[in-house]
């Protein structure tokens, strides 16, 4: 248990639905990361939160929307995928300190949302 | 990023020490390396980080080369819960100013009984 929880944890969407997943982290942390993993892929990066603000979005297609409320939670809706999006979506949170020349933040991670898209 | 290699695949027997090699040729003199390990289907989870200096913490240790170009994970006694993939990152500001995490394809350490 990482501090970091992620609902759902399998989800099975068609090509037309909208949908949501879900991120928490308890960890009092104030940087909140997405990230995608396919198959036999590495993991890739797709949007940084810090202080509630973007400030990463790593040439996401825009049917993959972040949201982020408040720095403990964090959203990724969902809309009009495609089969090729089907993989493992992770959030993550660290403690953010580069402002202050701290390049030593880790970063924890949630147990993932298992995506298919039919 | 400065850019890491690892072995694809590494077995070792139950009890064993594990030893992980990474190569970061590349690294520049602010940048620090960070492992992580994915057990299937799993999200990462940090074990340690160093600049110049051996680190150890409760679960491995990290030998870092004196000229920085090359490190070592040591799982001291390495578990059937060790199999995993290990990814070994350097982390620094990048030229466009990021600051994230660059996951390569890692080493896949099968412990065996």
């Amino acid at each position: 248990e990482t501090g970091v929880t992620q609902t759902p944890r399998h989800l099975v969407m068609g090509m037309t639905n909208k949908k949501s997943l879900k991120c928490e982290q308890h960890l009092g942390h104030n940087a909140m990361y997405w990230y995608k993993q396919s198959a036999k892929k590495p993991l890739e990066l797709m949007f940084v939160y810090n202080f509630k603000e973007q400030t990463e979005n790593n040439s996401v297609p825009s049917r993959f929307s972040p949201e982020c409320p408040n720095s403990s939670h964090l959203f990724l809706h969902l809309h009009t995928l495609q089969p090729e999006d089907s993989a493992l979506y992770l959030c993550a949170s660290s403690q953010d300190r580069v402002s202050s020349g701290d390049l030593t933040d880790t970063q924890y991670f949630g147990p993932g949302t298992r995506l298919t898209v039919l | 990023d400065a850019k890491t290699t690892q072995p694809p695949s590494m077995d070792c027997a139950e009890g064993r020490a594990a030893n992980l090699p990474c190569n970061h040729s590349t690294i520049s003199g602010n940048e620090y390396v960070y492992w992580y390990r994915q057990i299937h289907s799993q999200g990462p989870q940090y074990i340690i980080h160093g600049l110049k200096n051996n680190e150890t913490n409760e679960m491995a240790s990290l030998i870092i080369t004196e000229d920085r170009k090359s490190s070592t994970l040591i799982l001291p006694h390495a578990t059937l819960r060790d199999t995993a993939v290990y990814y070994c990152i350097v982390r620094g500001v990048s030229g466009a100013g990021s600051y994230q995490l660059t996951f390569g394809k890692g080493t896949k350490l099968s412990v065996i009984p």
